[in-house]
C-alpha cells in the first residue's frame, strides 16, 4: 500500500484567510482525488487531477498535481466557515485491484 | 446525492456479539466498498466488491467478513466484535474500477462496549 501523508493534520484559521494543504507521497500516482467530509456524513468529492502539473479550480478552491505525479496541493482562497470540514486525498493504490489509498485528512475550521 | 443507504447509522454492541452492517445501493454500480475510519488514520478499506458474489480482501480485513448476493446489497458482517473493531463504517460504491472516483454512504458508528 502507498503511504499518502497530509499536512497539516489541524487547522483553524478567520473567514476570510487563504491556506493551502498538502497531500505528498515517496510514490508516483496515476491520479488523485480530494473529498470533503462534514460532520456526520461520507466524503463527497470534490475534484480529480490526473495530469503531472495539472492545476484545476472549482471557485475560490485551486488543485494542484504535482509534476511527478507524487503530490498534491489544495489552496482555498478567502475562506468561509462553510468550507470547515475534513479534506481527504486518495490516490490509485497501485495495488491489487488497483484500489484508492486515503490519507489521514485535513481538520480545517474556518471561524466567522 | 448517489442513492447509497447504510443502517443501522448507530449501534451499540458487547464485546463477542456478532454483528452485520448493511449497504444498500440504487446506482446499479459494479463495485461496492466498506471502509472504517478512525482519528489519524484516514480511511482504510476493510473489504470490496467487483459483482455479485465476487469479493476481495482490502487493507484491514482480519476480523471482518462480507457478502454480496445481489447487485444493490454488501454486507458486512463482525463475527465475534471487539474493542478494537468500534468505529465509524463507511459504504462507497463507483461505477469502474477501484481507482475511480466514488460515492459514499453517510456511516454507520459502531460503539463495542
Amino acid at each position: 500500500t502507498q503511504l499518502l501523508e497530509q499536512s497539516p493534520q489541524f487547522l483553524s484559521i478567520q473567514e476570510g484567510e487563504n491556506l493551502t494543504v498538502y497531500c505528498n507521497s515517496s510514490s508516483v500516482f496515476s491520479s488523485l482525488q480530494w473529498y470533503r467530509q462534514e460532520p456526520g456524513e461520507g466524503p463527497v468529492l470534490l475534484v480529480t487531477v490526473v495530469t503531472g502539473g495539472e492545476v484545476k479550480k472549482l471557485k475560490r478552491l485551486t488543485f494542484q498535481f504535482g509534476d511527478a505525479r507524487k503530490d498534491s496541493s489544495l489552496h482555498i482562497t478567502a475562506a468561509q466557515p462553510g468550507d470547515t470540514g475534513l479534506y481527504l486525498c486518495a490516490g490509485d493504490g497501485n495495488n491489487a485491484g488497483n484500489m484508492l489509498t486515503f490519507g489521514g485528512g485535513t481538520r480545517l475550521m474556518v471561524k466567522p | 446525492d448517489a442513492g447509497i443507504t447504510q443502517s443501522p447509522r448507530h449501534k451499540v454492541t458487547e464485546t463477542g456479539t456478532p454483528v452485520t452492517l448493511r449497504c444498500h445501493q440504487t446506482e446499479n454500480h459494479r463495485y461496492m466498498y466498506w471502509y472504517r475510519q478512525d482519528p489519524g488514520h484516514g480511511l482504510r478499506l476493510i473489504h470490496y466488491s467487483y459483482g455479485v458474489k465476487d469479493t476481495d480482501k482490502g487493507e484491514v480485513s482480519d476480523g471482518y467478513s462480507v457478502s454480496r448476493s445481489k447487485t444493490e446489497d454488501f454486507l458486512l458482517t463482525l463475527e465475534s466484535a471487539t474493542s478494537s473493531q468500534t468505529s465509524v463504517y463507511f459504504c462507497a460504491i463507483s461505477e469502474f474500477a477501484g481507482d475511480q472516483p466514488q460515492h459514499f454512504g453517510d456511516g454507520t458508528r459502531l460503539s463495542i462496549l
